[in-house]
């Protein structure tokens, strides 16, 4: 079951701008997870967020956690062609293992 | 640390044919996840293994599709026989427990024609 969705489903910025992508759930969670895919590989993790976190950084990366509106953010600062991928979260709900995927944002970033 | 591996990369079938993908994934990861993903959208979840034991199959088109966990480790996913609906990315990861990353193999490309 999909419990998490992105947005927006596809976004296009000029390299050197800022990409911010959004995801909302439905459940409670213990963490939540973004992920990267770039076109025709597996997904590679990119920061884990605990459900008593509300922000976190790593390099460019800065993610936000807002358990009340159940929804995170995933912002990419001076984005790069290298940024070009799709982005998926991911929640965990502990109980079982279970990872609940998105649908994911597609970004393209222009030269 | 090698990471999860998976073969075969690519795969063509015909409608109608079997197809098996393996997945090996990182020694010592108690929990291996089976995904599909078709162009464009989010993994599916096929089936979740804890150690060998099946966690949730519950998305799995069990009419056609089986999967094994040998010995909690290396895992495989068959299909018998395959639909043209079949045609995804077939995605194997592991993770080390609770509350921590999963790390995802390349990938099998399955084509049915």
């Amino acid at each position: 079951s999909q419990q998490g969705e992105e947005d927006p489903q596809a976004l296009s910025i000029q390299e050197g701008e800022n990409a911010t992508m959004n995801c909302s759930y439905k459940t409670s969670i213990n963490n939540l997870q973004w992920y990267r895919q770039n076109s025709g590989r597996g997904l590679v993790h990119l920061i884990l967020i605990r459900s008593n976190e509300r922000e976190k950084h790593s390099g460019r990366l800065r993610v936000t956690l807002d358990t009340s509106k159940k929804s995170s953010s995933l912002l990419i600062t001076a984005s790069r062609a290298a940024d070009t991928a799709s982005y998926f979260c991911a929640t965990d709900m502990d109980s079982n293992y279970q990872l609940i995927w998105g649908a994911g944002t597609k970004l393209i970033i222009k030269p | 640390e090698a990471g999860v591996a998976q073969s075969p990369r690519y795969k063509i079938i015909e409608k109608r044919q079997s197809v098996a993908f393996w997945c090996n994934p990182i020694s010592g990861h108690a929990t291996l996840y089976w995904y599909q993903q078709i162009l464009g959208q989010g993994p599916k979840l096929l089936i979740q293994f804890q150690n060998n034991g099946v966690v949730d199959d519950s998305q799995l088109p069990k009419d056609r599709f089986s999967a094994e966990r040998l010995k909690g480790v290396d895992s495989t996913l068959k299909i018998q026989p395959a639909k043209l609906e079949d045609s995804a990315v077939y995605l194997c990861a592991s993770r080390p427990g609770l509350g921590t990353e999963a790390f995802f193999g390349q990938g099998t490309r399955l084509t049915v024609v």
